[in-house]
């Protein structure tokens, strides 16, 4: 079946200190893959998005996110986190090459401490 | 930047009562689509809407729901009975070709 995985579900760090949030797809192919970012009580903002080529993406805010299809993994990361990152991130995916769903990651809700 | 507006942005209904969520999609997005947050758990997919009709649906997406685009501006979800379950935060989203969304703010269903 096709998923996406994120396997933290709550992930605390220190203002500074450097991120990474981890994704795994599960699909026939290489799928189109996203990370989106939800504030408390707001909409799902794009940070970035994979559909081929680089495999080191540079989205908005400071994060990027490298595609592995050996591991079948698309890790968010950022360097130096600030206190407003703390937020949901949402990893999701579009199986390539149709006008379809987004299937979405259960998510990871990033804490930051001062 | 271009937005997606979605109004209102909380909603309280009854049980059994019928609700209109509506969505203003970027003007030259050709693609529509709906989803739901139950609180505390995952993003999942309603329903896709091209060319004036349903492209896919999910299993959520049953016969006590439906989706309109009414005036080539508006892009709805009516659900006809609502469920205590049917409380969520509801999002729309457009695209321009069907890759890369951009979400609304959303709607917040509180059915009680």
């Amino acid at each position: 079946a096709q998923s996406v995985t994120q396997p933290d579900i709550h992930i605390t760090v220190s203002e500074g200190a450097s991120l990474e949030l981890r994704c795994n797809y599960s699909y026939g192919a290489t799928p189109y893959l996203f990370w989106y970012v939800q504030s408390p009580g707001q909409g799902l903002q794009l940070l970035l998005k994979y559909f081929s080529g680089d495999t080191l993406v540079q989205g908005i805010k400071g994060f990027e996110a490298e595609f592995k299809r050996s591991q079948s993994s698309f890790n968010l990361r950022k360097p130096s986190v600030h206190w407003s990152d703390a937020a949901e991130y949402f990893c999701a995916a579009i199986l390539t090459g149709t006008a379809s769903k987004l299937t979405f990651g259960t998510g990871t809700r990033l804490q930051v401490t001062l | 930047e271009p937005e997606v507006t979605q109004t209102p942005s909380h909603q309280v209904t009854q049980m059994g009562q019928e609700v209109i969520l509506r969505c203003v999609p970027i003007s030259n997005h050709l693609y529509f689509y709906w989803y739901r947050q139950i609180l505390g758990q995952k993003v999942e997919f309603l329903v896709s809407f091209y060319n004036n009709e349903i492209s896919e649906k999910s299993e959520i997406f049953d016969d006590q729901f439906s989706v309109e685009r009414p005036d080539g501006s508006n892009f709805t979800l009516k659900i006809r009975s609502t469920k205590l379950e049917d409380s969520a935060m509801y999002f729309c989203a457009s695209s321009e070709t069907g890759l890369g969304y951009t979400f609304g703010s959303g709607t917040r269903l509180t059915v009680v």
